[in-house]
């Protein structure tokens, strides 16, 4: 089974809209970290936000918002008021921590793309 | 603010001939990793480094793969005889603590021909 799975391999918004970017994933760790990552067209990884699993609060950066819903094992990314320099690769990651694991697992992907 | 810094930013090289790539993590970081994303895929991840020795390795990192931490600030990636397959942009990661967020160096695209 994948351990980060995005259905959405692109999407198209409006700009100045919210977006929703889905991520679940798939673990028996207890313990793990939850992170997004963003890949603009120049190539680099770019760290957006941060979800530990015992965080009680979803962890939110600026426009960055994560919905954190635990049972369903889903972290999607939400991005408020979008702009033209959103559009990117979005990349879910998970890290488990109580398995020893500190390599970061990603998903495949969503190619966001905001039009003006 | 601090970043990972990797060099070159784009190498070519012939199969077969071993390459060396180059990062320069964050100086407070103590975890350092290497990952890469063939064009159009997803990030994999290759090797991580704590202590001065491999702390997690996948199984991509063959015995084609070595890494180093030379002096107190590089850390590198050999390829010792590239294979075409392994033309990818390669990332260099590091982190403070094995369980917060790792930062990424902006990546070195290899092209084997």
């Amino acid at each position: 089974a994948q351990k980060i799975t995005q259905t959405q391999p692109g999407m198209f918004v409006q700009e100045k809209e919210a977006v929703t970017l889905d991520c679940t994933y798939d673990t028996s760790d207890p313990s793990y970290g939850l992170f997004w990552y963003k890949q603009p067209s120049s190539g680099e990884m770019i760290f957006l936000i941060y979800q530990g699993s015992y965080d009680q609060q979803n962890a939110t950066e600026g426009r960055y918002s994560l919905n954190f819903q635990k049972a369903r094992k889903s972290a999607n990314l939400v991005i408020s008021a979008s702009q033209l320099g959103d559009s990117a690769m979005y990349f879910c990651a998970m890290r488990e921590v109580l398995f020893g694991n500190e390599k970061l697992t990603f998903g495949t992907g969503t190619r966001l793309t905001i039009i003006p | 603010e601090p970043e990972v810094t990797q060099t070159p930013s784009h190498q070519v090289t012939q199969m077969g001939q071993e390459v060396i790539l180059r990062c320069v993590p964050i100086s407070n970081h103590l975890y350092f990793y290497w990952y890469r994303q063939i064009l159009g895929q997803k990030v994999e991840f290759l090797v991580s480094f704590y202590n001065n020795e491999i702390s997690e390795k996948s199984e991509i990192f063959d015995d084609q793969f070595s890494v180093e931490r030379p002096d107190g600030s590089n850390f590198t990636l050999k390829i010792r005889s590239t294979k075409l397959e392994d033309s990818a942009m390669y990332f260099c990661a590091s982190s403070e603590s094995h369980n917060t967020e790792a930062f990424f160096g902006q990546g070195t695209r290899l092209t084997v021909v």
